[in-house]
């Protein structure tokens, strides 16, 4: 089974610390995705990447960066922390073609106060 | 840009009964489409896809069929259980780096 894992299930921060979230797949995929859930709002795409090293904007990328040095580690940062960034964040990766299905984690709650 | 539009939740059904969800999508290209399940805690889980016009996806007793005509991916099973209980989302795939573009989500409830 595919397996991707986020580092932390819950994550308490404060405003203007930077914050790291870490994910990890164990199928050599491609492709890698950061989204933030919120209610009502669906999955919202932050940053995605197809390549080690490679990194493209999704539709949310304002406050955040990302980082993918390995295959199977994709790293999103935030910079300087606010409370609008309270949310819960999924990281996905796939095989790069068509049709392929994204596998998530499952999430990391992370709360700025 | 594409985009999906699911129907509003909550649904609340009884046991045995028969679902829908409604999804339709609007794209300009020939987009592959999918359903996916968020059981509580969890995170996304595929239900089911379909590639192009007229497929048929199924798992677990769910089914959608991929309707270019009406642009639609609507989501149906026969006889629901508690067990169904979770938020379902519509989505499609873009371009070759299968970036998905999702609805909202429905929420669904299953009573006993």
């Amino acid at each position: 089974d595919v397996k991707v894992t986020q580092s932390s299930r819950y994550l308490v921060k404060r405003t203007g610390e930077k914050v790291f979230l870490e994910c990890v797949q164990d199928m050599d995929h491609e492709n890698m995705f950061w989204y933030r859930q919120d209610p009502g709002l669906g999955l919202r795409l932050i940053y995605f990447s197809y390549d080690v090293k490679m990194k493209e904007k999704g539709d949310i990328p304002e406050g955040y960066s990302v980082s993918r040095e390995k295959k199977e580690r994709f790293s999103l940062i935030l910079e300087s922390a606010s409370t609008n960034q309270t949310s819960m964040y999924l990281c996905a990766s796939s095989f790069s073609g068509s049709n392929q299905p994204q596998h998530f984690g499952d999430g990391t709650r992370l709360s700025i106060l | 840009g594409d985009s999906v539009t699911q129907m509003e939740g909550p649904v609340t059904l009884s046991e045995e009964a028969f679902l829908t969800i409604n999804c339709t999508y609007t794209a300009t290209g020939y987009p592959s489409l999918f359903w996916y399940v968020q059981y509580p805690g969890e995170g996304l889980q595929l239900l089911l896809k379909a590639t192009k016009a007229d497929d048929k996806g199924s798992n677990k007793g769910f089914e959608a069929t991929y309707r270019k005509e009406t642009t639609s991916f609507h989501l149906e099973k026969g006889s629901v259980q508690v067990s169904d209980s979770a938020v379902y989302f519509c989505a499609l795939s873009e371009g070759g780096a299968q970036k998905l573009v999702f609805g909202q989500g429905t929420r669904l409830t299953i009573n006993p």
